[in-house]
């Protein structure tokens, strides 16, 4: 089945800084990949996803980047605020199959 | 529109003890997750229904636990006797089924604390 691995495990930026999470997924047949940002003690939200016939998106200061033939993707976030302290989770999934894997998630800091 | 709705949100019980999660989907959502989340860890899979079926329960301790989904819509999940182990958030999601991919909405979650 899938595995998909996050790195890095905790991340501390200063305010105004971009901060960078990186995921690998073993299955070369998943083609949906979403991050969901959870703060702490709140439920998992979708933040960004990306599909595999796309190579970047973005959204304000959030971009998600895929790399197929490397099978890894990451998580871009620009101009970074205190607001965007919270643990990233990274995950994949199958065509037509919705079963989902995460990964182990990013504690990312951010000191104002 | 009503986000994933689950009951309780806090649970305290002694180990061998049942304890039971109620979670109801977004509406016309057919497919519902139950997942359990270690602190510091991502969500992982239990057990993923399309309406009433089961289409994976690899992952689930099929020995205490169980799940239902009688009609498609609401699902229970039960541990039956909870475990120190067990301590956790049990998270319920759903969505729609579709051919590439598609959004999951989480619950709040249920914590789960066995003394």
């Amino acid at each position: 089945g899938e595995n998909v691995e996050q790195h890095p495990s905790t991340l501390s930026v200063q305010e105004g800084d971009s901060a960078v999470i990186k995921c690998t997924y073993s299955d070369s047949a998943s083609n949906y990949f979403p991050w969901y940002k959870q703060e702490l003690g709140k439920r998992p939200q979708l933040i960004i996803d990306i599909r595999s016939n796309v190579g970047e998106k973005k959204d304000q200061r959030i971009a998600v980047t895929l790399n197929k033939t490397a099978k890894h993707f990451s998580l871009h976030i620009t101009e970074t605020q205190p607001e965007d302290s919270a643990v990233y989770f990274c995950a994949a999934s199958r065509p037509g199959n919705n079963d989902m894997r995460f990964g182990a998630g990013t504690r990312l800091t951010v000191k104002p | 529109e009503a986000g994933v709705v689950q009951s309780p949100r806090y649970k305290i019980i002694e180990k061998k003890q049942p304890v039971a999660f109620w979670c109801n989907p977004i509406s016309g959502h057919n497919t519902l997750y139950w997942y359990r989340q270690n602190l510091g860890q991502g969500p992982e899979l239990l057990i993923r229904y399309e309406n009433e079926e089961a289409v994976d329960d690899s992952q689930l301790p099929k020995d205490r636990f169980s799940a239902e989904r009688l009609k498609g819509v609401d699902s229970t999940l039960k541990i039956q006797p909870a475990e120190l182990g067990d301590s956790a958030v049990y998270l319920c999601a759903s969505s729609l089924f579709g051919t590439s991919g598609n959004e999951q909405f989480f619950g709040p979650g249920t914590r789960l604390t066995v003394l």
